[in-house]
C-alpha cells in the first residue's frame, strides 16, 4: 500500500467517545474516500473529498463527518461512536484517472 | 443510485481449474468496472478493470467481460492457483471513479482446493 497509511491500524473505544481516524497520503492524488467494510455488506462509502476543503456525502455518512485541510490528510471523525460504527475502515486515493488505491484498514471496536 | 450484485458470495474450485465471478449493474451510465482482490488482513487491491468502450480484456490468467446492453460484467480466472484464495470484489461507476466513488457488489470468498 505503498504512498497511503492509515491510522491507527487497531482501535477499541467506549460508545459515546470522539473517535479520529487518520488517512495520510504522499501520492498527490486528488480524490480521497473512506469506505466501511461490513461482513455481507462489502464496502460502502461514508465521505469523499475531491480537493482541500472540499467533500462530500457517501452512502452511509450518518454519524460520520470528515475534514481535509490538506492535500494529504483526510480525516474521518465519529462524534459519539455507537456499537454500530464497529467495522474495518478503509481509505483511498485516485486521480479520478479510473484507479484506486486502498490503505491497509483501521479495525475500530466500539464496546 | 447504482446498485451492483455479486454472484455466488462463495466459489470453490479445484487447482488448476478456471473460476468465473459474475456481477450486473444497474445504472446504465456507468462506465468504469474495476475489480478487486483483498487477502486477509489487507487493502482491496486492483487486478484488472474494463470502460464501457471495449467488450473484453485480458491480463495473463485474467479477464473480464462486459455486456453493456445486458448491465453485466465477469471476472475470468484460468489455471487457478493456491495464491488466489481471496475475497474478489466487483464496482462500477459512473464518473470513472473520481468525483462520486466506487459501488462495490458485496463480495465473492474464492477458495482454491488443492
Amino acid at each position: 500500500d505503498a504512498g497511503i497509511t492509515q491510522s491507527p491500524r487497531h482501535k477499541v473505544t467506549e460508545t459515546g467517545t470522539p473517535v479520529t481516524l487518520r488517512c495520510h497520503q504522499t501520492e498527490n492524488h486528488r480524490y480521497m474516500y473512506w469506505y466501511r467494510q461490513d461482513p455481507g455488506h462489502g464496502l460502502r462509502l461514508i465521505h469523499y473529498s475531491y480537493g482541500v476543503k472540499d467533500t462530500d456525502k457517501g452512502e452511509v455518512s450518518d454519524g460520520y463527518s470528515v475534514s481535509r485541510s490538506k492535500t494529504e490528510d483526510f480525516l474521518l471523525t465519529l462524534e459519539s461512536a455507537t456499537s454500530s460504527q464497529t467495522s474495518v475502515y478503509f481509505c483511498a486515493i485516485s486521480e479520478g484517472d479510473y484507479g484506486y488505491t486502498f490503505g491497509s484498514g483501521t479495525r475500530l471496536t466500539v464496546v | 443510485g447504482e446498485n451492483v450484485e455479486q454472484h455466488p458470495s462463495t466459489l470453490s474450485v479445484q487447482e488448476g481449474d478456471s473460476a468465473v465471478i459474475k456481477c450486473t449493474y444497474s445504472d446504465s451510465a456507468s462506465n468504469y468496472f474495476p475489480w478487486y482482490k483483498q487477502e486477509l488482513g489487507k487493502g482491496p487491491q486492483l487486478i484488472i478493470d474494463i470502460r464501457s468502450n471495449v467488450g473484453e480484456k485480458k491480463d495473463q490468467r485474467i479477464a473480464v467481460t462486459l455486456n453493456k446492453t445486458a448491465k453485466h460484467f465477469s471476472l475470468h480466472i484460468t489455471e487457478t492457483q493456491p495464491e488466489d484464495s481471496a475475497v474478489y470484489f466487483c464496482a462500477a461507476s459512473n464518473s470513472g471513479g473520481g468525483a462520486d466513488g466506487l459501488t462495490f457488489g458485496k463480495g465473492t470468498h474464492l477458495i482454491i482446493q488443492p
